[in-house]
């Protein structure tokens, strides 16, 4: 079985400032590594997700993430946050061959003026 | 054209009633899922349907049957409403498998009161 740990939730940062959301996951066998957005009242959309090949992955809104097999990581980072970046981010973890992602508790992303 | 659309948006109904949610793709995904969002925001996964045929059935009250007419629609019929069923309720749909994302929609507010 999988599972996600988001160890934080709920950051908060000065606008411009950068960022980095914590996800570990746990996995007998590969997985593909996913993180979403959710803007307040809103559907999930996907930010950036990786599959295979380079461990950097860049995402929309300059978003990146940084797969960690030794570490069972994958933390996303924004170098400036923009008050627009206030939402929910929610790491998610899907088994390969599988339809199922499983998704992390969320970290709530507060961007102070 | 919106990719991933459930109606209605809001639901406001009395305990024991019966209510359904409905959802749409027009993405040409062969998979489609919903996905309970809890208070806390934590996401779990109900159901999924391939192509008209249910893959995932998580520990679900019966209460709650998923209906795939085709492989662009699946619906969510809830009978006997509780207090517990309220919750967002989020249709997704996927190509082929969920390794490679989903594509959420908007969400459904289901309020029982």
């Amino acid at each position: 079985a999988q599972s996600v740990t988001q160890l934080d939730s709920q950051v908060p940062v000065f606008e411009e400032a950068p960022v980095e959301l914590r996800c570990n996951y746990s996995s007998s066998v590969s997985v593909y590594l996913f993180w979403y957005v959710q803007y307040p009242n809103q559907g999930l959309q996907l930010l950036l997700k990786y599959l295979s090949g380079s461990t950097l992955v860049k995402g929309i809104n300059g978003f990146e993430a940084e797969f960690n097999k030794s570490q069972t990581s994958f933390h996303l980072r924004k170098p400036s946050v923009h008050i627009s970046d206030t939402a929910e981010y929610f790491c998610a973890v899907s088994a390969l061959g599988t339809d199922k992602i499983i998704f992390g508790k969320g970290t709530r992303l507060h961007i102070l003026p | 054209d919106t990719a991933v659309s459930q109606t209605p948006k809001y639901l406001v109904t009395q305990m024991g009633n019966d209510k359904s949610i409905k959802c749409e793709q027009n993405l040409g995904h062969d998979t489609m899922y919903w996905y309970k969002q809890d208070s806390k925001k934590f996401l779990k996964i109900m159901f999924s349907y391939n192509n008209k045929e249910l893959i995932i059935n998580e520990t679900v009250p019966n209460r709650f049957s998923p209906k795939s007419p085709d492989k662009a629609h699946l619906n969510l019929h809830i009978n006997s409403l509780e207090l517990g069923d309220s919750a967002v309720y989020f249709c997704a749909s996927s190509l082929v498998s969920g390794n490679y994302g989903y594509t959420f929609g908007s969400g459904t507010r289901l309020t029982v009161v």
